[in-house]
């Protein structure tokens, strides 16, 4: 097990603005996953890379993946108020082990 | 995608009282089950890990005689809070993994809010 670290801790943009979180992890993983978390709700599955994938789009979301520096990315282009949340990445080589997470707000 | 449920969404109770939280799979298999708690402004910390048919392994520093985890079946977990007290208060959240093979999946419910008066 291993856990992911995000960075920034806390990013505040304006809406339409494009946000980027980063996630370092440690050791070799199957896949990285990535979550968001409204303020006192669930989970909610983003998106999952697997280790032989570099990048993946999923609408205005775009994850990468480099295997290399340990490290994957999340971007989230045009972003709306909407998307004001806590993200969390989780590397996956057996349990999920969570970070602090990254607290997006979006300024309407 | 696969769907997780959790019930009850929120509970209150009495201090020294003992509250069940379940957890289902609702579209797939789960061998294995994970619980995880969330106190205000932090991350989700993982407390134990079962798997079907066998006993469950805590993380360290959870009690196991008091956080009981039954995974009786492929679609069924259980945590029991058992005599609860207020700083047991948190936000439980139970996630699920199936068959898949190594890159598999872990699905997240939704989570049950307790508090403890």
């Amino acid at each position: 097990s291993q856990q992911g670290e995000e960075d920034p801790q806390a990013l505040s943009i304006q809406e339409g603005e494009n946000a980027t979180m980063n996630c370092s992890y440690k050791t070799s993983i199957n896949n990285l996953q990535w979550y968001r978390q409204n303020s006192g709700r669930g989970l909610v599955h983003l998106i999952l890379i697997r280790s032989n994938e570099r990048e993946k789009h999923s609408g205005r979301l775009r994850v990468t993946l480099d295997t290399s520096k340990k490290s994957s990315s999340l971007l989230i282009t045009a972003s709306r108020a909407a998307d004001t949340a806590s993200y969390f990445c989780a590397p996956q080589g057996g349990k999920l082990i969570f970070g602090q997470g990254t607290e997006l707000s979006v300024k309407p | 995608g696969a769907v997780v449920s959790q019930h009850p969404s929120w509970v209150i109770c009495k201090s020294g009282t003992s509250v069940k939280i379940e957890c289902r799979s609702l579209d797939f298999q789960a061998t294995t089950m994970f619980w995880y708690r969330q106190f205000p402004k932090q991350s989700l910390m993982l407390m134990a890990t079962s798997n079907e048919g066998s006993k469950a392994t805590y993380e360290q520093g959870v009690e196991k005689d008091k956080f009981l985890i039954n995974h009786a079946s492929l679609t069924l977990s259980t945590l029991t809070v058992t005599s609860a007290h207020p700083e047991d208060s948190s936000f439980y959240i139970c996630s699920a993994r199936g068959l898949a093979g190594v890159n598999n999946e872990q699905f997240f419910g939704p989570g049950t809010r307790l508090t403890v008066l």
